[in-house]
């Protein structure tokens, strides 16, 4: 069975600072990875997936994570915080097909100014 | 264009009704998924539509859950004989592609229900 953690349900950062939010995952088959935004009263939105290939992925926003198989993680990161950042993150995993996401619990980032 | 819709937005039921929830995808979207999202925590996925075939309903948590996709557009989720663990939000997605890399799941704004 796939699953997914991600340390820290808060995080808390200062505009203009790196962010960092981590996520480790458990799949017995290669996996998809993916890490999806949700601000308050919205849907989730898809900031970037890994798939194959390359394993630093970008996303939008400025946004990008790389995939470390021997780490079994993929790490969300930006260089600069700003405000707009502040929303709740989640990493997902699925299998090859990509039909069934399995989502962490969620980090809060919050962006201080 | 337009994204996943879903309908309505909030509902407040009394335990033992009936609800449902109602999804429409973006057009020409072949897949069609549901997740539950309980407050605090991550999404957590109930079934999925290819067209108007369910082929995965593993995650539905009792059989007073069942879903719909007749036309294979638009969806309906319903919940019979509410019960306080049902409140949670339902999300939609939907996708262009049916599996593979090229598979991005759109998702809706959900709908959020309350059980009292």
């Amino acid at each position: 069975a796939q699953s997914v953690t991600q340390l820290g349900s808060h995080v808390s950062v200062s505009e203009g600072a790196l962010v960092l939010l981590r996520c480790n995952y458990s799949s017995s088959v290669p996996p998809y990875l993916f890490w999806y935004v949700q601000y308050p009263n919205q849907g989730l939105q898809l900031l970037l997936k890994y798939t194959t290939g390359a394993t630093l992925v970008k996303g939008i926003n400025g946004f990008e994570a790389e995939f470390k198989k021997s780490e079994t993680s993929f790490h969300l990161t930006k260089p600069s915080a700003h405000m707009s950042d502040a929303a709740e993150y989640f990493c997902a995993v699925s299998d090859f097909d990509g039909n069934k996401l399995v989502f962490g619990a969620g980090t809060i980032l919050r962006v201080k100014s | 264009g337009a994204g996943v819709s879903q309908s309505p937005r909030y509902k407040v039921a009394k335990r033992g009704q009936d609800v449902a929830l109602r999804c429409d995808p973006i057009s020409g979207h072949v897949s069609l998924f549901w997740y539950q999202q309980a407050l605090g925590q991550g999404p957590e996925f109930l079934t999925y539509f290819q067209n108007e075939a369910q082929l995965d309903k593993s995650g539905l948590p009792s059989d007073r859950f069942f879903a719909e996709r007749p036309e294979g557009s638009v969806s309906t989720l319903k919940i019979q004989r509410t019960q306080q663990e049902d409140s949670a939000v339902y999300l939609c997605a939907s996708s262009l592609k049916t599996s593979g890399p090229r598979l991005t799941q759109y998702f809706g704004p959900g709908t959020r229900l309350l059980v009292l």
